[in-house]
């Protein structure tokens, strides 16, 4: 059974970045597709961008391009999502979720993020 | 890029009720549609794929249909788990995953 273990809440100022960790377990970390979903508080669901480890490749969507990193790391299953200047709308939870066949099946439970000064 | 919306944005209803959510794509998507359920605090769950295929562990009374541009939920006895916010999403290549705006069931 496949489990998204996500990184704690993090509190950040404007203008800093954040780094959420997203660490994969009971299956083939290196043969999945992660993607990084967020929802900013009492919205909706908002697509960032995904990883496929085993092909090194990474999608970015058109609204975080420059913004956005993500990466993963095959020797310790897990992936991770970098957002760089960060503003007070950033501040929401973000989640990690294994991609199968353009759904996302499996989900980390989540990390909130607030951007504070 | 293609657009989401989901109808209505909030139902209420009761315990045995029949339930049905309308979600429209802004152009032609096949069958590459699904379908979440979110509690609050929680991660959403995937229901259904491809327009009409349960997740396994998904209760048989959820079901989808639908192609091309509209798509239905159906809840077909509402349960007291079943109060929650639901959205769809799509898939394409060249914009990613798009969600609908949701559609939050609650008690009449």
């Amino acid at each position: 059974q496949v489990q998204l273990v996500q990184s704690g809440a993090e509190v950040r100022e404007p203008g800093s970045s954040v780094k959420v960790s997203c660490k994969a377990s009971g299956g083939t970390f290196s043969s999945y597709t992660i993607s990084w979903v967020r929802q900013a508080p009492g919205q909706g669901l908002e697509w960032m961008g995904r990883i496929i480890p085993i092909l090194d490749i990474i999608d970015y969507a058109q609204k975080y391009q420059g913004r956005v990193t993500i990466t993963a790391d095959k020797s310790t299953s897990t992936a991770y999502m970098e957002l760089g200047s960060l503003r007070c709308e950033d501040t929401a939870v973000y989640y990690c979720a294994r991609e199968k066949s353009y759904y996302l099946d499996v989900w980390g439970k989540g990390t909130m993020v607030t951007v504070s000064s | 890029d293609i657009q989401m919306t989901q109808s209505p944005p909030t139902l209420s209803a009761s315990v045995g009720d029949r339930v049905t959510i309308t979600c429209r794509a802004s152009q032609s998507i096949s069958s590459w549609l699904a379908w979440y359920q979110q509690k609050p605090g929680k991660a959403p769950k995937l229901l259904i794929y491809k327009a009409s295929s349960l997740e396994s562990g998904v209760p048989s009374r959820f079901s989808g249909s639908g192609s091309g541009t509209e798509f239905t939920l159906t809840i077909s006895s509402l349960q007291p788990d079943d109060f929650a916010t639901y959205y769809c999403q799509q898939y394409n290549s060249y914009s990613g995953f798009t969600f609908g705006p949701g559609t939050k069931v609650d008690i009449k």
